[in-house]
């Protein structure tokens, strides 16, 4: 089993819908996790850390499950400039070290 | 302005001539690191330093070498490449070990 599996997609939804990716890692004492988006050939760079609480920017939305092991990422009323690769990313604990899952691949169509 | 910077950012070689990717960052980091980025396989730690003269092995670390003399610099060096380490390079430095900048990237093709 990967350490971070995501669903790669490609996900294609229009403008303005809503739309959640769900991320699963296997480590249980896992500490931290965040939401990185990627643009193509970008450098990936930090949307929103993901806190026990749940927690919201915009129209973004982050929520952590810890008994089920996993992360999710809401996106409301979706914009074109939303398209992009979206990492979801773990600390393990005591590793110094993250690990990325593969990433989910969106596009929101006009 | 606070940034991670790479070069070359492109680079074209043959297999067996060594090279070295720059990294600097600018933001008093502790923490750096080393990524490849391929297709299907997401980014993959090669090496990672949480401080000056502190390296550790990363996930995929065969082939590479990385030094770190100075807290802003932490170059990674390809002794002999093949080509199976064709890829997309990223740096990263963050504080902590957890939220992490990246460099602009560094696209290696070993003919």
């Amino acid at each position: 089993r990967k350490e971070v599996e995501q669903d790669p997609g490609p996900f294609n939804v229009p403008e303005g819908a809503t739309v959640a990716f769900n991320c699963t890692y296997s480590n249980s004492a896992s500490q931290s996790f965040f939401w990185y988006r990627q643009d193509c050939r970008k450098e990936p760079k930090l949307l929103m850390s993901v806190y026990s609480s749940g927690n919201e920017d915009g129209r973004f939305t982050a929520q952590l499950n810890r008994a089920s092991q996993y992360i999710s990422l809401l996106i409301r009323d979706s914009k074109l400039s939303d398209s992009a690769t979206y990492l979801c990313v773990v600390n393990f604990q005591g590793a110094q070290k993250l690990v990325f899952g593969q990433g989910t691949r969106l596009t929101i169509n006009p | 302005e606070a940034q991670v910077t790479q070069n070359p950012r492109y680079l074209i070689t043959v297999t067996g001539k060594k090279l070295t990717v720059t990294c600097s960052q600018n933001m008093n980091h502790e923490y750096m690191s080393w990524y490849r980025q391929d297709p299907g396989l997401g980014l993959r730690q090669i090496y990672y330093s949480m401080n000056v003269e502190v390296t550790d092995k990363g996930d995929v670390p065969e082939g590479y070498k990385v030094s770190r003399k100075e807290k802003r610099n932490f170059p990674l060096i390809l002794e002999s490449p093949s080509p199976n380490q064709t890829s997309l390079y990223f740096c990263a430095s963050s504080e902590q070990g957890d939220t992490q900048y990246f460099g602009p990237g560094t696209r290696l093709t070993v003919l």
